[in-house]
């Protein structure tokens, strides 16, 4: 079946480090993927997101990168500070699905040492 | 800006009680989602809603029902308490569905069921 995953669960780096998160999906079919981070104790807050007839789209100090031929996407989060400690989870759709679901991964706990 | 607001923020329920998480949107949003989140998961589309008058069933809908009478209030109802049901319940919003439309959450609402 579909699935949105993560390959590590949990990253810790220090801080003005660049830090990597990477998801793999097996749905060829979703169209559209999304970064959340996620404070404790807080929702999701979206970050950046990516159509599938592009392969990188940049933010500020973030860069989601997707690669359709092996399903992988990742998120490039440059000079990484305190701040930017959370989970992040990716989520993808297809929009020739039902409308509302969004499928999220498990997450990757960022920590980030001073 | 208040986005989306959910209410209560924690609650505790014993087995077989019922209850009502409130959400409300100002941002005119037609779309309307409850998630919900289980430790060390990624979210869970429980219900979701297209426009006032308009639900649909999500991934996780047994034992919850919704309704949407205003474009501004989508509540979820747990009817029935069950063990089961002890979670985070995120609720979301858009202004429509489709690539570039970014979901909003609200703060989350903590439920122990015991």
């Amino acid at each position: 079946g579909e699935s949105v995953g993560l390959h590590l669960p949990t990253l810790s780096v220090q801080e003005g480090d660049n830090s990597i998160i990477n998801c793999a999906y097996s749905n060829s079919a979703s169209d559209y993927f999304i970064w959340y981070k996620q404070e404790s104790g807080k929702g999701p807050q979206f970050i950046i997101d990516i159509r599938s007839n592009m392969d990188k789209r940049q933010g500020q100090r973030v860069t989601v990168l997707l690669n359709k031929t092996v399903k992988h996407l990742s998120l490039q989060i440059a000079a990484t500070q305190p701040g930017d400690s959370a989970v992040y989870f990716c989520a993808e759709k297809n929009y020739g699905g039902s409308q509302g679901n969004l499928i999220f991964g498990k997450g990757t706990k960022l920590s980030v040492k001073p | 800006n208040a986005g989306v607001t959910q209410t209560p923020k924690f609650r505790i329920l014993k087995i077989g009680q019922s209850m009502t998480l409130q959400c409300t949107q100002d941002m005119n949003h037609n779309y309307m989602y409850w998630y919900r989140q289980d430790p060390g998961m990624g979210l869970k589309l429980i219900y979701y809603s297209v426009g006032a008058g308009i639900t649909d069933k999500g991934e996780v809908p047994n034992g919850y029902n919704v309704s949407r009478s205003t474009t501004e209030d989508f509540p979820l109802r747990l009817e029935l308490a069950a063990p089961s049901q002890t979670s985070v319940y995120f609720c979301a919003s858009s202004r429509r569905t489709g690539a570039g439309n970014t979901i909003y959450f609200g703060e989350g609402s903590w439920l122990t069921v015991v």
